[in-house]
C-alpha cells in the first residue's frame, strides 16, 4: 500500500501569508494527486486534482505542484476562510490513501 | 445540480449492523464511480472501499474485508454501504463520494455527501 505523509500537522500563519503544505508518497504516484480542503463539521472539499489542477470555483490563490513522491500545496495571500484542515490524497492505485491532515491555524 | 444526500446519524450496540444510504442526484447514476471513506472523531480520512454503479462491481479495503458490503439500487439512484460487526473503533463519521471516471480508470473525489455519524456504543 502507498503510504502518504504530510507536513507540518500543524501551521500556524496569519492573513495575508503565503504559506505550503508538503505530501510525499512512499512510491511513485505520477500526478495523481489531489487536495482537499476540510472545514469542522463539513465534508471535504476537492481544491487540486492531478497535482496542479484547480477545481473549478476554487480562488486562484491556491495552487499545486510536484509529481512521483513530492507535492505542495500553497495558499498565497490567507484569507480567514482559509483556516481549515488540508489533506492530500493518491489515487494511483488501491487503496487509494490520504495524508494525515495538516491543521492550518491563525497565528 | 449534483448533490449526495446520505441518511441520517445511527447508534449501534457493538456486534450489531449498519446500513447507510446515499442518493445521488444530478447526474447519471451509472457513470460514476462511489467510494466510502471514513472518520473516527479528531482523526484523518480512511477509505473503505469502491462500487461502480452500473454493474454493482465492488473493491473493499483490506481492513475491511468480511465486514463491509456495498450495493446500489439503479432504481433509486442509492448506494447502500452495509457494515456488520460493529465496534466501538468503528464509531465515525461515514462519507460517500462520487469520481471522476472515464476510459483509462477513476479519479479524483468531485462531489462528497454530507456525512453520516454512526455511534458505537
Amino acid at each position: 500500500d502507498i503510504q502518504m505523509t504530510q507536513s507540518p500537522s500543524t501551521l500556524s500563519a496569519s492573513v495575508g501569508d503565503r504559506v505550503t503544505i508538503t505530501c510525499r508518497a512512499s512510491q511513485s504516484i505520477s500526478s495523481w494527486l489531489a487536495w482537499y480542503q476540510q472545514k469542522p463539521g463539513k465534508a471535504p472539499n476537492l481544491l487540486i486534482y492531478k497535482a496542479s489542477s484547480l477545481e473549478s470555483g476554487v480562488p486562484s490563490r491556491f495552487s499545486g505542484s510536484g509529481s512521483g513522491t513530492e507535492f505542495t500545496l500553497t495558499i498565497s495571500n490567507l484569507q480567514p476562510d482559509d483556516f481549515a484542515t488540508y489533506y492530500c490524497q493518491q489515487y494511483h492505485n488501491y487503496p487509494c490513501s490520504f495524508g494525515q491532515g495538516t491543521k492550518l491555524e491563525i497565528k | 445540480q449534483v448533490q449526495l444526500v446520505q441518511s441520517g446519524a445511527e447508534v449501534k450496540k457493538p456486534g450489531a449492523s449498519v446500513k447507510v444510504s446515499c442518493k445521488a442526484t444530478g447526474y447519471t447514476f451509472t457513470t460514476y464511480y462511489i467510494h466510502w471513506v471514513r472518520q473516527a472523531p479528531g482523526q484523518g480520512l480512511e477509505w473503505m472501499g469502491i462500487i461502480k454503479p452500473s454493474g454493482g462491481d465492488t473493491t473493499y479495503a483490506q481492513k475491511f474485508q468480511g465486514r463491509v458490503t456495498m450495493t446500489r439500487d439503479t432504481s433509486t439512484s442509492t448506494v447502500y454501504m452495509e457494515l456488520s460487526s460493529l465496534r466501538s473503533d468503528d464509531t465515525a463519521v461515514y462519507y460517500c463520494a462520487r469520481v471522476v471516471v472515464d476510459s483509462n480508470g477513476w479519479y479524483h473525489f468531485d462531489y462528497w455527501g454530507q456525512g453520516t455519524l454512526v455511534t458505537v456504543s
